[in-house]
C-alpha cells in the first residue's frame, strides 16, 4: 500500500510569489490534515480537509489556504509568500477525521525555501 | 499557548541503555496520546498511542506511561538502540480538535 506523497520535494520560491503544493493521501483515507515544521515553532497544524470540507483551521494568516477534491487529494496554496513561510510542509492522511483517534500517516513533507 | 510540554530538548543515551522523554499537558479533555518518531529528511511516523483509561502500553522495547493526576506522559525505550536516534515527539488531543504536539527531543545513541 502506497503511503502519502507529497510533490514537490524541495521548492525555491521569492518573496511575493504565490505556490501550491501537493498531497495524495494513503488510498481509502478521506481525511488529509497540513503541518507547518520549522525549528523555532515545532509542527503546528494548518487545517484538516475531510470529505472535501474543512473542518479544523490553525492560527495562520489568510494567505495559506487548502483545498480537498473527490479523490480526497488535497492542495495547499500560499500567496504573498514571505520569508518566514520557509519550513518544511507536511502533509497526513488518516481513515477518518481528526477526532476519531484513526492514526495519521505523514508524508516526507515538502521543504519550501524563501529567498 | 504551549498545551503540551515536552522534555528534554535533546538526549543523550548509551547502547542498551533507556531512553526517557517527558510531556506534561494542560487541557484535562485531552483524551489520545500519540508519539511521533521523525528521522531526517521523513515526515513523522506514529510509533505508539495511549489513552487515559490505562496506565501504560507497551509495543516492543517502546512503552508509554501515563499519569491522569499529574497530566503526564513519558515514552520508554529500553535497551536503546542507534537505530533508535531521531526526534521525538507527543502531541494530544481531544474530540474533533487538532493534534497539538510537543516541541520535540532529539535522542541520539552512542555506541
Amino acid at each position: 500500500k502506497a503511503g502519502v506523497t507529497q510533490t514537490p520535494r524541495y521548492l525555491i520560491k521569492t518573496r511575493g510569489q504565490q505556490v501550491t503544493l501537493s498531497c495524495s493521501p494513503i488510498s481509502g483515507h478521506r481525511s488529509v490534515s497540513w503541518y507547518q515544521q520549522t525549528p523555532g515553532q515545532g509542527l503546528q497544524f494548518l487545517f484538516e480537509y475531510f470529505s472535501e470540507t474543512q473542518r479544523n483551521k490553525g492560527n495562520f494568516p489568510g494567505r495559506f489556504s487548502g483545498r480537498q477534491f473527490s479523490n480526497s487529494r488535497s492542495e495547499m496554496n500560499v500567496s504573498t509568500l514571505e520569508l518566514g513561510d520557509s519550513a518544511l510542509y507536511l502533509c497526513a492522511s488518516s481513515f477518518g477525521p481528526l477526532g476519531s483517534n484513526q492514526p495519521q500517516h505523514f508524508g516526507d513533507g515538502t521543504r519550501l525555501s524563501i529567498l | 499557548q504551549q498545551q503540551v510540554k515536552q522534555s528534554p530538548q535533546s538526549l543523550i543515551v548509551q547502547k542498551g541503555g533507556i531512553s526517557i522523554i517527558n510531556c506534561a499537558y494542560e487541557n484535562t479533555a485531552f483524551d489520545y496520546f500519540p508519539w511521533y518518531q521523525q528521522f531526517p529528511g521523513k515526515g513523522p511516523a506514529l510509533l505508539i498511542a495511549i489513552r487515559p483509561d490505562v496506565s501504560e502500553k507497551k509495543e516492543g522495547r517502546f512503552t508509554i506511561s501515563f499519569n491522569k493526576s499529574a497530566k503526564q506522559f513519558s515514552l520508554h525505550i529500553m535497551d536503546s538502540q542507534p537505530g533508535d536516534s531521531a526526534t521525538y515527539f507527543c502531541a494530544a488531543n481531544f474530540g474533533n480538535e487538532k493534534l497539538t504536539f510537543g516541541t520535540g527531543t532529539r535522542l541520539t545513541i552512542i555506541p
